[in-house]
């Protein structure tokens, strides 16, 4: 299986600040990334697919780059509403589809 | 609008089995791929595995092949998990998802929980 790895397991931030999320892939996933925000007591809503392309309705400020193994979810402007754990999913190889253990972003 | 909505969740004792149903709709359900995943309480993301459109292709992680089963019924729109042998590590929120092409999952359901306990 491909083990995914993020980091940090959480983070505090501040109103407006930006945030970085870091996945590193055990190998190469050639971009097939996705990103998810799940709120507390919430589902997962998908953000971003393809390492870097924003999922229809997804606010502007979160964007998504990388490749080969290394991938990064950056959020721009923090917002209270983006309070949540973020999860990254590899899906180049399988099965099965992996994930990393999650981000727990919280409010400084 | 997109709802996925699972049903069958609750209490069930070790070595029994559940089977676990998510009713779509608001899409066109025989057109998308549709997969299954899990959270145990207050950890990550377990992918269980996945279904095409009409059922010729279900891949499942290798460590949940022989207790779980994924199935549809494009005609009534709904997929289904058959668990057997159940264990108390299978205690979890199950979430359903759609997928437009196998890999991420764009649309979930609320999830439904399952607690394996005597």
């Amino acid at each position: 299986d491909i083990r995914m790895t993020q980091s940090p397991a959480s983070l505090s931030a501040s109103l407006g600040e930006t945030v970085n999320i870091e996945c590193l892939a055990s190998e190469d996933i050639y971009s097939d990334l996705a990103w998810y925000q799940q709120k507390p007591g919430k589902s997962p809503q998908l953000l971003i697919y393809n390492a870097n392309s924003l999922q229809n309705g997804v606010p502007s400020r979160f964007s998504g780059s990388g490749s080969g193994t290394q991938y990064s979810l950056k959020i721009n402007s923090l917002q209270s509403e983006d309070v949540a754990t973020y999860f990254c999913q590899q899906y180049n190889n399988y099965p099965p589809y992996t994930f990393g253990a999650g981000t727990k972003l919280e409010l400084k | 609008e997109v709802k996925l909505v699972e049903s069958g969740g609750g209490l069930v004792q070790p070595g029994r089995s559940l089977k676990l149903s998510c009713a779509a709709s608001g899409f066109s359900f025989n057109d998308y791929w549709m997969g299954w995943v899990r959270q145990a309480p207050g950890k990550g993301l377990e992918w269980i595995g996945e279904i095409n459109q009409d059922s010729s292709t279900i891949n499942y992680t290798p460590s949940l092949k022989d207790k779980f089963t994924i199935s549809r019924d494009n005609a009534q729109n709904t997929l289904y998990l058959q668990m057997s042998k159940l264990g108390s590590e299978d205690t979890a929120i199950y979430y359903c998802a759609s997928t437009v092409v196998t890999g991420y999952f764009d649309y979930w359901g609320q999830g439904v929980m399952v607690t394996v306990s005597s």
